[in-house]
């Protein structure tokens, strides 16, 4: 029973280059959220879907793009990478929200460090 | 922007003991619901306990009790029995029908032995 699974657990990057962050969850949850968790700032979301198709931008989205192609993916992207973007990635998924009491689940995070 | 506030950004507390930690929450929704998750130094986050804003009595499940207080717009977490496995970071959350979780800054607590 995987739940959600991030790959990868750590990445290193320079300054300008690309990458993926790519979230799978076996739960059949139709909302999928990426946040990032820096020191003394908890949790802010990035982007979050609420549906196979459909994306919109949380608190802090600049400099990020998102997709779900699938249900069950959800994917992050960094165009040009900052060192400002260096963080702990997590993705989480949940039922509809409509299900109040239906909590997120969460991946084990993905380290970024951009230099 | 509606927040969540966790006044202590550490917390001590002796083995056995109980503790409380605080959240306040800022929400114009009438129906939301209120989570604590704790983050242990492994880094994943697991979910503790639910309140919901219509629920009349206060969430429990197992050592951990939640506090609610909605005139107050307060969540507190309660944990009896403190036990070293206990020491983490410990987050509220809240929940917004229809749309996505706010998180507050968190609190680290140390139970000491």
């Amino acid at each position: 029973n995987a739940g959600v699974t991030q790959t990868p657990k750590f990445r290193v990057l320079k300054t300008g280059q690309s990458m993926t962050l790519l979230c799978a969850q076996d739960m059949n949850h139709e909302y999928m959220y990426w946040y990032r968790q820096d020191p003394g700032m908890g949790l802010r979301l990035i982007h979050y879907s609420v549906g196979e198709g459909t994306t919109a931008k949380g608190e802090v989205p600049d400099g990020y793009n998102v997709s779900r192609l699938k249900k069950q993916n959800f994917l992050l992207g960094l165009e040009s990478a900052a060192p400002s973007q260096t963080s702990v990635y997590f993705c989480a998924s949940s039922f509809p929200r409509s299900r109040v009491n239906s909590p997120l689940h969460f991946g084990n995070g993905t380290r970024l460090t951009v230099t | 922007a509606q927040k969540i506030t966790q006044t202590q950004p550490g917390m001590f507390v002796q083995e056995k003991e109980a503790v409380t930690l605080d959240c306040t929450y800022d929400t114009s929704d009438q129906s939301y619901g209120l989570f604590w998750y704790k983050q242990p130094s492994s880094g994943e986050m697991i979910f503790l306990i639910y309140q919901g804003s219509y629920d009349e009595q206060n969430a429990t499940e197992g050592r951990y009790s939640l506090n609610f207080q909605k005139a107050r717009k307060s969540a507190n977490l309660v944990i009896s029995a403190s036990q070293l496995g206990d020491s983490a970071m410990y987050f509220c959350a809240r929940d917004n029908y229809g749309q996505n979780f706010v998180f507050g800054p968190g609190t680290r607590l140390s139970v000491l032995p």
